[in-house]
């Protein structure tokens, strides 16, 4: 599987948007970039993913460099419930099974 | 909406016994993950099915097993248990089919070997 690499922690001031960046220059044609967040105590959870096209959703926007070697999850407004760590995955339709890298903590500061 | 069920939620066992936990996944889910997840570190995924046929597998140590059943629900026996076992035990269930779907995850089991 193509890896992933992420800053270990970022910080963020309530309400104000999110940036969290992801490296993944060995990214196959076919890679599809996925985003899940683990909330202290809880099972990962589905966020968002992509394959070229910038997408958004009601939880967040992911915007996909051109060469496709990085994307940036962004939290349009950041709110304490968003506190989390915050995984990007690379995986192929068809084998679809989630490779966890070390993930980004996120602080949200009130 | 209904979630994916694991239970036990809680389970502590001795050294060299054997446990075994269960995952129900979202009714019309056919596909079932299964991922372990160690004090302080990030999950690894163990192994999975589809239309109960193992699908794929990861490091999952030979002392452990599992299957799905004719109703989708899942099993992961463990056995001789080892205290490095003592973890998380995460399963996710996703409807499968031809177009990408998100895996949704249970509350997880937390195993405690002593």
């Amino acid at each position: 599987d193509a890896k992933t690499t992420q800053p270990n922690s970022m910080e963020s001031n309530e309400e104000e948007p999110v940036h969290l960046p992801c490296n993944h220059s060995t990214i196959s044609g076919t890679d599809y970039i996925h985003w899940y967040r683990q909330l202290p105590s809880q099972g990962p959870e589905y966020v968002i993913h992509g394959l070229t096209s910038n997408v958004n959703n009601r939880m967040a926007s992911l915007a996909i460099a051109e060469d496709r070697k990085s994307s940036t999850l962004i939290l349009h407004r950041a709110t304490l419930r968003d506190a989390a760590v915050y995984y990007c995955i690379l995986s192929n339709f068809g084998n679809e099974k989630l490779t966890f890298g070390t993930g980004t903590r996120l602080t949200i500061i009130p | 909406a209904a979630g994916v069920i694991q239970s036990p939620r809680h389970l502590i066992k001795e050294k060299r016994e054997t446990a075994t936990l269960k995952c129900y996944p979202i009714p019309r889910h056919d596909t079932v993950y299964w991922y372990q997840q160690g004090p302080g570190q990030d999950p690894q995924f163990l192994i999975s099915f589809y239309e109960k046929m193992q699908s794929d597998k990861g490091s999952i140590p030979d002392r452990f097993s599992a299957q799905q059943f004719s109703d989708y629900h899942s099993e992961l026996n463990m056995s001789s248990l080892e205290l490095g076992d003592s973890a998380l035990y995460f399963c996710a269930s996703e409807p499968g089919g031809i177009s990408y779907n998100e895996q949704f995850f249970g509350p997880g089991t937390r195993l405690t070997v002593l």
